[in-house]
């Protein structure tokens, strides 16, 4: 079966530092994956989603980035980061390929921006 | 542009009674709709799913919900209600790119 990791659960970083959460995929090949922010426990925010390796969508221009150096591994990067960066950040993936498919989304990551 | 709505920001229901949390939708085209579950602190949990068939999708923990073309309307549903059901539930619909469309989402809570 499939599962999906996202780590570290938590965060708390100064404010100008750099960010990375890290997002992995198991037991499928070449998944759609996607970096999700949820603000004050409510909406999603699409930030980026990838279809394969290096190909990389973003959704809203801000100061995330992100990148898929393998097949079922997906980062979220911040050069330096900011109060509004705080929130939820919920990594997902669902089968690849064209039709319908579930998407499913790992257990968040934390960020809180001091 | 397609849409998913959640009109409600709260529902409020005693144990043991039925719940209805309502979802409409905008989208061209066949509508793919899901509903996902979130307890606190924690990732979006599947519940379900319509594609096609049915119009009553049957999905985890006792949760069903009704597909109506018509009313445009994806309402999730339970007949009786546990203090657990307390949660945050979103609907979503599925555009065929890759893309997800979720509603604001709307917090049930069950009363003991």
């Amino acid at each position: 079966s499939q599962t999906i990791h996202q780590w570290p659960a938590t965060l708390v970083q100064p404010v100008g530092s750099p960010l990375s959460l890290e997002c992995t995929v198991e037991g499928t090949s070449n998944p759609n994956l996607y970096w999700y922010r949820q603000a004050a426990g409510r909406g999603l925010q699409l930030l980026f989603y990838s279809v394969g390796i290096g190909q990389i969508s973003s959704e809203v221009p801000q100061n995330l980035s992100a990148s898929r150096p393998q097949d079922r591994q997906f980062i979220l990067s911040s050069k330096k980061l900011l109060l509004s960066d705080s929130g939820f950040y919920l990594c997902a993936w669902r089968p690849g390929g064209q039709g319908l498919n579930t998407i499913y989304f790992g257990e968040g990551s934390w960020l809180t921006v001091v | 542009a397609q849409s998913v709505a959640q009109p409600e920001d709260q529902v409020n229901v005693a144990e043991g009674n039925p719940l209805t949390v309502k979802c409409t939708y905008s989208v061209s085209g066949n509508p793919y709709l899901f509903w996902y579950v979130q307890y606190p602190n924690r990732g979006l949990q599947f519940l379900l799913k319509y594609i096609t068939g049915d119009n009553l999708v049957k999905g985890s923990y006792g949760f069903e919900a009704e597909f109506n073309k018509s009313q445009t309307s994806f309402h999730l549903k339970k007949p009786s209600a546990l203090v657990s059901d307390s949660a945050l539930y979103f609907c979503a619909s599925e555009g065929g790119t890759y893309k997800y469309i979720f509603g604001t989402g709307t917090r049930l809570k069950v009363l003991a």
